[in-house]
């Protein structure tokens, strides 16, 4: 039971346009968010995190949006460069839990920006 | 070292073998998580240690399977009788305090074939 989907296997954007990762999920007890991006032969890094009391947080070009209703949340990248080609993983944590770095993650979304 | 360090970086042995993979977590970080990476999947989640104790085994899949942390600093993830479904990336990561989200630091993993 994948409680934590990304949909699109890989996207690919050009430089300096937006990109935009979706992720959505099922159990209803998650109540913060994070993105992590992943270069080749690396460990996630943490990237952005949301609340569930919030809809939108923003840091630099990395926006965040939840949407609870739709149990549904993206990531936009504005403007994307080539450094941001990497694996991107959505990540959710719910109320309860042990700990904030017990985490259930997506499959990930490989983002390409070309040049 | 700076970063989370995992030792081997590859490890290739033979079904029913028993395999060890060392994280040495940042200095001063008091958790310290493991997590498995299959093939096109998100890390998931294994174990989690707060100092010396294990706070949280519920994502270990059977008793194959097993974790130490004897001076709450290096761990130890020790897997007994391989099997080739073990084969993945085995991601360790440590934390401040386990309590801030988004703080997880990983390594880059221990990448886990058994033939």
């Amino acid at each position: 039971d994948q409680q934590v989907k990304q949909n699109s296997p890989s996207l690919s954007v050009q430089e300096g346009r937006i990109s935009i990762l979706n992720c959505d999920y099922t159990n209803s007890m998650f109540d913060y968010f994070l993105w992590y991006k992943k270069y080749p032969a690396e460990g996630p890094t943490f990237l952005i995190s949301i609340s569930s009391i919030k809809d939108k947080n923003e840091d630099g070009r990395f926006t965040v949006f939840l949407n609870k209703s739709a149990k549904h949340l993206s990531l936009h990248i504005v403007p994307s460069q080539p450094g941001d080609s990497a694996v991107y993983f959505c990540a959710a944590f719910g109320a309860g839990g042990t700990s904030y770095g017990k985490l259930t993650f997506g499959q990930g979304t490989i983002l390409t920006v070309h040049p | 070292g700076a970063g989370v360090s995992q030792t081997p970086s590859n490890k290739v042995t033979e079904k029913g073998k028993y395999v060890e993979l060392r994280c040495d977590p940042i200095s001063g970080h008091t958790a310290l998580y493991w997590y498995r990476q299959s093939l096109g999947q998100g890390p998931e989640f294994l174990i989690y240690f707060q100092g010396t104790g294990a706070a949280d085994d519920s994502g270990l899949p059977n008793d194959r399977f097993f974790a130490v942390r004897p001076e709450g600093s290096v761990s130890t993830l020790k897997i007994q009788r391989t099997e080739r479904g073990d084969s993945a990336v085995y991601l360790c990561a440590s934390s401040l305090s386990g309590q801030i989200a988004g703080e997880l630091f990983f390594g880059e993993g221990s990448r886990l074939t058994v033939l």
